[in-house]
């Protein structure tokens, strides 16, 4: 069974940075994209990023391209999204997401990250 | 940039059929895809592929798709779909994009 799990979601100041972690179990980690996606309270989902199986390429969302960097590490089965320069905007629960064929096809629970004074 | 056009609500009695819509200018060039999200969970993916139903998702859901427009019907609606739907897509370059959401209420 696919297992995600988020960590690292806390409380930040405008202009600071938080590094978000996604623990993968139950497949073949290297073998898929995996994807963060966001959703502000009370709004609509919104994708982040992608990477791609080996981390040689990576995808960003138009909102968050130049402030954001998707990472992963085969060997720990983990994804990690650093994000830098956050704004109160950036306010969201993020989710781990494993991408299959144009979709996401098993999410994590997700991690909240409040950009706060 | 490129958006998915979802209607905000749509309300059923138990019983009858749902019908939400996504339209954008790319869905004939594109795949859909519909998730179901309960308050506090998880998205779900429950329709791929513009009409592919996922293993496990009840046969109630279908997903069709027709011009510019792409659309998550729900027969014979129950309690338990009652649920945010969000369709999502990709535009020309390949950049993933959600509609809004619709908020389906069983009355």
């Amino acid at each position: 069974e696919v297992h995600l799990v988020e960590s690292g979601g806390d409380l930040v100041q405008p202009g600071g940075s938080l590094r978000l972690s996604c623990a993968a179990s139950g497949f073949n980690f290297s073998r898929f994209w995996m994807s963060w996606v966001r959703q502000a309270p009370g709004k609509g989902l919104e994708w982040v990023a992608n990477i791609k199986p080996d981390g040689s390429e990576q995808t960003y969302g138009d909102s968050v391209k130049g402030r954001v960097i998707i990472s992963r590490d085969n060997a720990r089965n983990s994804v990690h999204l650093q994000m830098s320069s956050l704004r109160v905007e950036d306010t969201a629960v993020y989710y781990c997401a494993r991408v299959g064929d144009g979709c996401l096809s098993s999410w994590g629970q997700g991690a909240l990250v409040t950009v706060s004074s | 940039s490129y958006e998915l056009t979802q209607p905000p609500s749509v309300s059923v009695s138990p019983g009858q059929t749902a019908t939400i819509t996504c339209s954008g200018e790319e869905l004939p060039n594109k795949y859909a895809y519909w998730y179901q999200q309960k308050p506090g969970q998880a998205p779900l993916l429950v329709i791929q592929k513009d009409t592919e139903r996922r293993p496990g998702i009840p046969e109630r859901f279908s997903g069709s798709s027709s011009g510019t427009s792409v659309t998550l019907t729900i027969t014979a609606v129950q309690a338990e779909d009652e649920a945010d739907y969000h369709c999502q897509s990709a535009d020309s370059r390949d950049v993933w994009v959600f509609g809004g959401g619709t908020k389906l209420t069983v009355l």
